[in-house]
């Protein structure tokens, strides 16, 4: 099936930096998502954008959706150990309940 | 609010035999429900959208006779994997959403075929 790209494919930072990923596609998506996987465990909604150009914040995370609809970035600042994980971007089409998930975008922080 | 239950979270079983997975929404209900199959270190692919009181929509390539779907209730959805294999060994997860907006997932079952 479709798969969203996402960048970077991983990323290995200290404890305190800003972390930037982005997601692209193909296609127009009309709801984007943002989830945090942790090993084992099923994925986390972190963020949910329903509208071109929105920017919206969960406590240290931004994410914004993309005014062409065929992108959106997410945004951790001052990371912490506890940010370490994989992160999913997730496409929605409107009347359509399937989500189309990215790549991924492991994070990785360094001691 | 807004919980699914996966179970079991972790399942070994030997080869030809069939093993059953639940995916439960607990406080609300879910006239569909996703599954969800994931390799290590890769991202999720959708394997079928399960609808209650009706036959499973299955994605281009999966089975339907090997992973079946029974959604028997608004709270209920499970995936069987018949016959399985070790190819068959994987992450599988269901999620499902009590809005229009924002899917709420399990929290996995990890199966190994032996």
């Amino acid at each position: 099936g479709q798969q969203l790209n996402q960048s970077p494919q991983s990323m290995f930072i200290q404890e305190g930096e800003d972390v930037s990923m982005n997601c692209t596609s193909s296609s127009i998506f009309n709801t984007w998502l943002w989830y945090k996987q942790d090993p084992g465990e099923g994925p986390v909604l972190l963020i949910a954008l329903y509208k071109a150009g929105e920017l919206t914040s969960n406590g240290r995370l931004t994410a914004q959706f993309g005014i062409t609809r065929k992108d959106s970035f997410l945004n951790i600042s001052a990371s912490i150990p506890s940010d370490v994980g994989i992160y999913f971007c997730a496409g929605q089409l409107v009347g359509n309940e399937k989500l189309t998930f990215g790549t991924g975008t492991r994070l990785t922080i360094i001691p | 609010g807004a919980v699914v239950s996966q179970h079991p979270s972790r399942v070994i079983c030997k080869s030809g035999t069939s093993v059953k997975i639940e995916c439960r929404s607990l406080d609300f209900q879910a006239t569909t429900m996703f599954w969800y199959r994931q390799f290590p270190k890769k991202s999720l692919m959708l394997m079928a959208t399960s609808n209650e009181g009706s036959k499973a929509t299955y994605e281009q390539g999966v089975e339907k006779d090997k992973f079946l779907i029974n959604h028997a209730s608004l709270t209920l959805s499970t995936l069987t994997v018949t016959s399985a294999h070790p190819e068959d060994s994987s992450f599988y997860i269901c999620s499902a959403s009590p809005t229009q907006f924002g899917y709420t997932f399990g929290s996995g079952t990890r199966l190994t075929v032996v």
